[in-house]
């Protein structure tokens, strides 16, 4: 069975970092794109960013450039997400989701990431 | 960036009626759209993509239809298992944008 599931969220300070985790099972990450998206508490979805089977192509919202880092490593099966300068806006449930055909499909759990002090 | 705009925000109806929901984009994205099911606590679930065909596993009784700005989300009729919020997504430009969301509640 196809599963992702995502790790690292907690509680964190403004200004603060922290790095999330994706790790993939039922499947191989190297033959697929890769997104993360978050969701506000009570809010709708916002795709956060992209990265491309090789890490060759990277896309992030205009919200996180500059602050988060996408990353993957294929030899463990994993996608990251490091998150600096948080703010309390960031805080959110963070979905990593495979890409086949062009759409998400499937999603993990989340993870929670509260910005707060 | 491409402004999805879904309507109603929330539709009220019982189990095996109809629902039709609409998303609008603010500048054409051909039929790069897909829709996904959100239900309370879970992550969302790929229904329908390139606006018109389903997901592996999805019920015939979800459609999607349109191309351009106007796409259309249609569940045939509705199972207790529907009642759950959906959002359109359009892959067309960068960056990736979902709508609004429109809650289908119980009446």
């Amino acid at each position: 069975e196809m599963q992702l599931v995502e790790s690292g969220g907690g509680l964190v300070q403004p200004g603060g970092s922290l790095r999330l985790s994706c790790a993939a099972s039922g499947f191989t990450l190297r033959d697929f794109v890769m997104n993360w998206v978050r969701q506000a508490p009570g809010k709708g979805l916002e795709w956060v960013s992209y990265i491309s089977r090789s890490s060759s192509s990277i896309y992030y919202a205009d919200s996180v450039k500059g602050r988060f880092t996408i990353s993957r490593d294929n030899a463990k099966n994993s996608l990251y997400l490091q998150m600096n300068s948080l703010r309390a806006e960031d805080t959110a449930v963070y979905y990593c989701a495979r890409e086949i055909g062009g759409w998400s499909d499937p999603w993990g759990q989340g993870t929670l990431v509260t910005v707060s002090s | 960036e491409i402004v999805l705009t879904q309507s109603p925000a929330t539709l009220s109806l019982s189990p095996g009626e109809s629902a039709t929901l609409s998303c609008r984009a603010s500048q054409s994205v051909s039929s790069s759209l897909a829709w996904y099911q959100q239900k309370p606590g879970q992550a969302p679930r790929l229904l329908i993509y390139d606006a018109s065909n389903r997901a592996t596993g999805i019920p015939a009784r979800f459609s999607g239809s349109g191309s351009g700005t106007d796409f259309t989300l249609t569940i045939s009729s509705l199972e207790p298992e529907d009642f759950a919020v959906y959002y359109c997504q359009q892959r067309s430009n960068w960056p990736l944008t979902f709508g609004g969301g429109t809650k289908v509640e119980i009446k």
